[in-house]
């Protein structure tokens, strides 16, 4: 099954203890990408990948890090987590050509900051 | 700073009406359009994607694309109960970064 998987589903930790995100497609996607979604914000990027070893900072970077090593694979970490990214995060993939095509999304993980 | 606006309703509709979304955005190097449905507490999925001016159609959805007014609207005939969820509408432009952005959503409820 084509799928985007995210681990953990859930997460609450405390804050400045780092944490890793996982995210993996099994659709050989070239674009990999992170968003978090927070109530009346919408979806916001925070780093996109379009191939192994190239990424690139969203609209919202700061307090993360990203690494694409392997083409199935996109975690995203955070060094020092702090209460404000306390969020819905999503990881996402697809395969553009020419222009930015449908993405599909992981189940999300729910981060809680305390 | 490259937006998408979205009018966050509740939209609200009784069944079988037809349900109108709509959405702008600034970004006149934007190239493809989306829409993305969301139930409570679970991912998007495509609802609906165009890339040219007009019209496009499948099933009870019909997407409208407008690049000279910057205008992206989604229509849903026959609502159904179903459909209630939040309608996230998203841009994808290659200038400045191979990018997405998305709206903020708008909620639908269609009443039985």
């Amino acid at each position: 099954e084509a799928q985007v998987t995210q681990n953990p589903r859930y997460l609450i930790t405390v804050t400045g203890k780092k944490l890793t995100v996982t995210c993996s497609q099994n659709m050989n996607h070239e674009y990999m990408s992170w968003y978090r979604q927070d109530p009346g914000l919408g979806l916001r990027q925070i780093y996109y990948s379009m191939n192994v070893e190239v990424t690139d900072k969203g609209d919202v970077p700061e307090g993360y890090k990203v690494s694409r090593k392997e083409k199935r694979n996109f975690p995203l970490i955070l060094e020092s987590p702090s209460p404000n990214q306390t969020s819905l995060y999503f990881c996402a993939s697809s395969s553009p050509g020419s222009v930015p095509d449908t993405q599909y999304f992981g189940p999300g993980t729910r981060l809680t900051v305390l | 700073q490259k937006e998408v606006e979205q009018n966050s309703g509740p939209l609200s509709v009784p069944e079988g009406a037809i349900a109108s979304l709509n959405c702008t955005y600034s970004d006149r190097g934007s190239q493809s359009f989306f829409w993305y449905r969301q139930y409570s507490g679970k991912s998007p999925e495509l609802i609906m994607s165009i890339y040219s001016n007009g019209d496009k159609e499948d099933g009870r959805f019909t997407a409208q694309l407008n690049k000279a007014s910057q205008y992206v609207s989604l229509l849903i005939r026959d609502s159904q109960p179903s459909d209630s969820a939040t309608y996230l509408c998203a841009v994808g432009a290659n200038t400045g970064g191979f990018k997405t952005i998305f709206g903020a959503g708008t909620r639908l409820f269609v009443k039985a």
